[in-house]
């Protein structure tokens, strides 16, 4: 069990629609990376929030966004959503805004039908 | 641009054999690089990093890194494999100063009885 949480584990919606997506990072952890995992595109890097504020951007579409609140947990948020966005998404934390070793939520499996 | 590579899709080792897994890398500096596994239906966990210092690393569950500037790999080895070991393995390198990480596309062990 790494300690981050992430909310909720599967998620079926239809095209379209909008989801959002929860993370709970480690005690202490003030920061959090949410990633994508797609057959075709392997693990990508979404967005990176630390202590509230967006510090960088990958390749995230226009359609996602993301926040981290006052208490740290962190929600991930996916609009208008298309067939191709069906993945697994997880989150990350560590303790600072620079390079140290993750740790990662278990995922949650988006469905998009 | 900054990018990590694992030649190898897909590979079968007989359980009690030595295994190693490769991961090429390509930066402009010297980067710092991870090995996470990924066993199915869970997040990653990390086995072991490299920032600098000593290039062979130690891990968890067994498993050392060395890296390797000349040839630019980071290569993963683990004397003898327990069929335990049967997951997705992940190179991973940083992708900037805020730590977000780059992936390789995995490799995915199996180990034979």
């Amino acid at each position: 069990d790494s300690g981050v949480t992430q909310t909720p584990k599967h998620l079926i919606t239809a095209t379209g629609q909008r989801v959002t997506l929860r993370c709970s990072p480690r005690s202490g952890d003030l920061s959090v990376y949410w990633y994508q995992q797609s057959l075709d595109q392997g693990l990508q890097f979404l967005i990176h929030y630390y202590n509230g504020e967006e510090r960088a951007k990958g390749n995230i579409l226009e359609r996602f966004s993301a926040q981290q609140f006052p208490d740290l947990h962190s929600e991930l948020n996916l609009s208008s959503l298309e067939l191709g966005d069906s993945a697994l998404y997880f989150c990350a934390s560590t303790k600072t805004g620079g390079v140290n070793e993750q740790f990662f939520g278990p995922g949650t499996r988006l469905t998009v039908l | 641009a900054q990018s990590v590579t694992q030649p190898d899709i897909h590979i079968t080792v007989s359980e009690g054999a030595s295994l190693e897994l490769r991961c090429n890398y390509s930066y402009g500096a010297t980067p710092y690089l991870f090995w996470y596994v990924q066993s199915p239906g869970q997040g990653l966990q990390l086995l072991l990093k490299y920032f600098s210092g000593d290039t062979l690393v130690q891990g968890i569950k067994g498993f050392e890194a060395e890296f390797k500037r000349s040839q630019s790999s980071f290569n993963l080895r683990k004397p003898s494999v327990h069929w335990s070991d049967a997951a997705e393995y992940f190179c991973a390198g940083h992708g900037g100063s805020q730590g977000n990480l780059i992936f390789g596309k995995g490799t995915k062990l199996s180990v034979k009885p």
